[in-house]
């Protein structure tokens, strides 16, 4: 199984600020037939289900602000919030979908300072 | 409208069983693999079982293998999953989600409690 491990644990940034979660995969991601990596990151605020942010760890969903953006390659990602907002105060998670079981990462909890 | 909608939660014995569905409408539900993932109160989400968009694909982790099945009928735009044997670890909120690379339409849960 891919294990999925993310830093920090937690972060409190100041309004208008960066924000920068990492995530690490315990074996590369990266899909072969379309030479893009299997990597999502998710927002999730209290009482709501997940909502997909990233996926193939750069590209944006539609309707997400572009202050959110994903980097990275292989086995090392990142998401950037490049000027945090209030209504961004929430647990983030990153998921590789490259194989199954399609594992999580533990959760970022981000606050305002 | 793009949309999940989960059913079946509930409070049920160690032991026991319970049968969750998912109804999806707004989108060509036979195109798409789909996945149920768990929450437990407080902690992370653990991705539980998929099945591949016709149905002949599926995929579970170790913790519910042998114990869960899931199934789709697409001519009914549902997805299911039938839980047996269920432990107090089960306990969790129940999430469909439709994968397209990411999984980017969810449920919005459905709660199960195992509990004597």
């Amino acid at each position: 199984d891919i294990v999925m491990t993310q830093s920090p644990d937690s972060l409190a940034v100041s309004l208008g600020e960066r924000a920068t979660i990492n995530c690490k995969s315990s074996q590369s991601v990266l899909y072969s037939s379309n030479n893009k990596n299997s990597l999502a990151w998710y927002q999730q605020k209290p009482g709501q289900p997940p909502k997909l942010l990233i996926h193939w760890a750069s590209t944006r969903e539609s309707g997400v602000p572009d202050r959110f953006s994903g980097s990275g390659s292989g086995t090392d990602f990142t998401l950037t919030i490049s000027s945090l907002q209030a209504e961004d105060v929430a647990v983030y998670y990153c998921q590789q979908y490259y194989s199954t079981p399609f594992t999580f990462g533990p959760g970022t909890k981000v606050d305002i300072k | 409208e793009v949309q999940l909608l989960e059913s079946g939660g509930g409070l049920v014995q160690p032991g026991g069983s319970l049968r969750l569905s998912c109804a999806a409408s707004g989108f060509m539900f036979s195109n798409y693999a789909v996945s149920w993932v768990r929450q437990a109160p407080g902690k992370g989400l653990e991705w539980v079982s998929a099945v591949s968009s016709g149905g002949g694909g599926t995929y579970y982790a170790d913790s519910v293998k042998g114990r869960f099945t899931i199934s789709r009928d697409n001519s009914k735009n549902t997805l299911y999953l039938q839980m047996n044997a269920l432990r107090a670890e089960d306990t969790a909120v129940y999430y469909c989600a439709k994968r397209d690379g990411g999984f980017n339409i969810w449920g919005q849960g459905t709660m199960v409690t195992v509990s004597s």
